[in-house]
């Protein structure tokens, strides 16, 4: 079972306003995080990645993830309308025999930042 | 900035048709992957390749698939007989470790018709 879901939104806040994003998922393997932003059109941008359970913090940006839960965040600080896209997490489980595991994505998040 | 490099940026095929899709990937990664969006839709795992083979597949990936890195520097992806169905952007993404940290190129819209 590999299945992530995630609110599509949209998700329209304020310039400045603190945005919360978030995905849950029911495969237990998975143990490495990450979120990609979208723009129309474009690849994905990674943005974070984070291991197992705890916080990551890169300016703007802190991950979290809370494995008990099954439940992962994206919270953005201070969110500027160049912060529109889509958001996307993507997960992955490391298997025992190694290899190059595929990541399992989430819809995505269409995040709206108004002037 | 190393970048993932994909060509073409749109291609258009008939039904029927092959197409191969091209990357460059970032020059000191080792793990190589394809995976695609339908329009609306997530992004799809399809194949990714270490050490010159197939690690492990989808089952999106089926027999009209291949993949092959034909020099040191691409990674191609073709489709044998195109479907109306196979129409998606399709992402080519390298890492250097297994995918935790993949760097994503910027897509082929492959329309089929």
């Amino acid at each position: 079972q590999k299945e992530v879901e995630q609110d599509p939104g949209p998700l329209s806040v304020p310039e400045g306003a603190i945005v919360s994003l978030n995905c849950t998922y029911s495969n237990s393997a998975f143990q490495y995080f990450m979120w990609y932003r979208q723009y129309s059109r474009k690849g994905p941008e990674l943005l974070m990645y984070t291991y197992s359970s705890g916080n990551k913090e890169d300016g703007r940006f802190t991950a979290q993830v809370d494995k008990s839960s099954k439940y992962i965040s994206l919270f953005i600080r201070d969110s500027q309308p160049s912060d529109s896209a889509t958001y996307l997490c993507a997960m992955s489980a490391r298997y025992s025999g190694g290899g190059a595991d595929g990541l399992t994505f989430g819809k995505g998040t269409h995040l709206i930042i108004q002037p | 900035e190393p970048e993932v490099t994909q060509t073409p940026s749109h291609q258009v095929t008939q039904m029927g048709q092959e197409v191969i899709l091209r990357c460059v990937p970032i020059s000191n990664h080792l793990y190589f992957y394809w995976y695609r969006q339908i329009l609306g839709q997530k992004v799809e795992f399809l194949v990714s390749f270490y050490n010159n083979e197939i690690s492990e597949k989808s089952e999106i990936f089926d027999d009209q698939f291949s993949v092959e890195r034909p020099d040191g520097s691409n990674f191609t992806l073709k489709i044998r007989s195109t479907k109306l169905e196979d129409s998606a952007m399709y992402f080519c993404a390298s890492s250097i470790v297994t995918d935790t940290e993949a760097f994503f190129g910027q897509g082929t819209r492959l329309t089929v018709v």
